[in-house]
């Protein structure tokens, strides 16, 4: 089992609906959940971060971390077509020391806007 | 404010022979980490340089080997290449070591092709 898994998709929707991405993980130790955008032949972009549980919104995006079954979600309000990409979650610990142990992502999820 | 910048953009290379990739990491950030991407998987951490020292490593094996000089640049290298090497190689440049976990800007990635 990985320890953290995506559906990779494709996902299509119609311009304007409410959208759904979420990761599923396995490693208690994550502290910190970010989602990245990554459009084809280019590096993720960062979109947010919350550290534990609880929601955070920017914009029409908003952030659900839910510690308790191990599963976050990304809402995006309002979608369009320009929203077409790849979403990352990814997830991080706080090391003891310092050491860095990086970032572990999902596969990503395709996401196809329909104008 | 300068954005992480990567050279080159797509480079093939012969099984067996060296690659060494370079990232400029965003002004006033002093870590950076290396990831490869394979293709329709999330990035995978390589290792983190802070302050010129490996900071971190993955699970890659000792050919995969790093620098970070004075202004926090940084090249990744692999040796004897293997065909199970190409892949988008993506540099992150961070704050510092603590914001890694969280703030992570990445470049638009090298993609390598080995024949």
């Amino acid at each position: 089992q990985k320890e953290v898994e995506q559906d990779p998709g494709p996902l299509s929707v119609p311009e304007g609906a409410i959208v759904s991405l979420n990761c599923t993980y396995s490693n208690s130790a994550f502290q910190y959940f970010m989602w990245y955008r990554q459009y084809s032949r280019k590096g993720p972009e960062l979109l947010m971060y919350t550290y534990s549980s609880g929601n955070k919104e920017d914009g029409r995006f908003t952030a659900q971390v839910d510690k308790s079954s191990k599963y976050i979600s990304l809402f995006i309000r309002d979608s369009q077509p320009s929203d077409s990409a790849t979403y990352l979650c990814a997830m991080s610990t706080i090391t003891s020391g310092g050491g860095a142990d990086g970032l572990t992502f999902g596969k990503g999820t395709h996401l196809i806007i329909q104008p | 404010e300068t954005g992480v910048t990567q050279s080159p953009t797509h480079l093939i290379k012969t099984r067996g022979q060296q690659v060494t990739l370079r990232c400029s990491s965003q002004s006033g950030h002093n870590t950076v980490s290396w990831y490869q991407q394979a293709l329709g998987q999330g990035p995978q951490f390589i290792f983190q340089y802070y302050r010129e020292e490996e900071n971190g490593r993955g699970n890659f094996p000792p050919r995969f080997s790093g620098l970070q000089f004075p202004n926090y640049s940084s090249e990744l290298n692999v040796n004897a290449l293997e065909l199970d090497d190409s892949a988008l190689y993506l540099c992150a440049s961070s704050r510092d070591r603590g914001s890694s976990r969280t703030e992570a800007f990445f470049g638009q990635g090298t993609r390598l092709t080995v024949v």
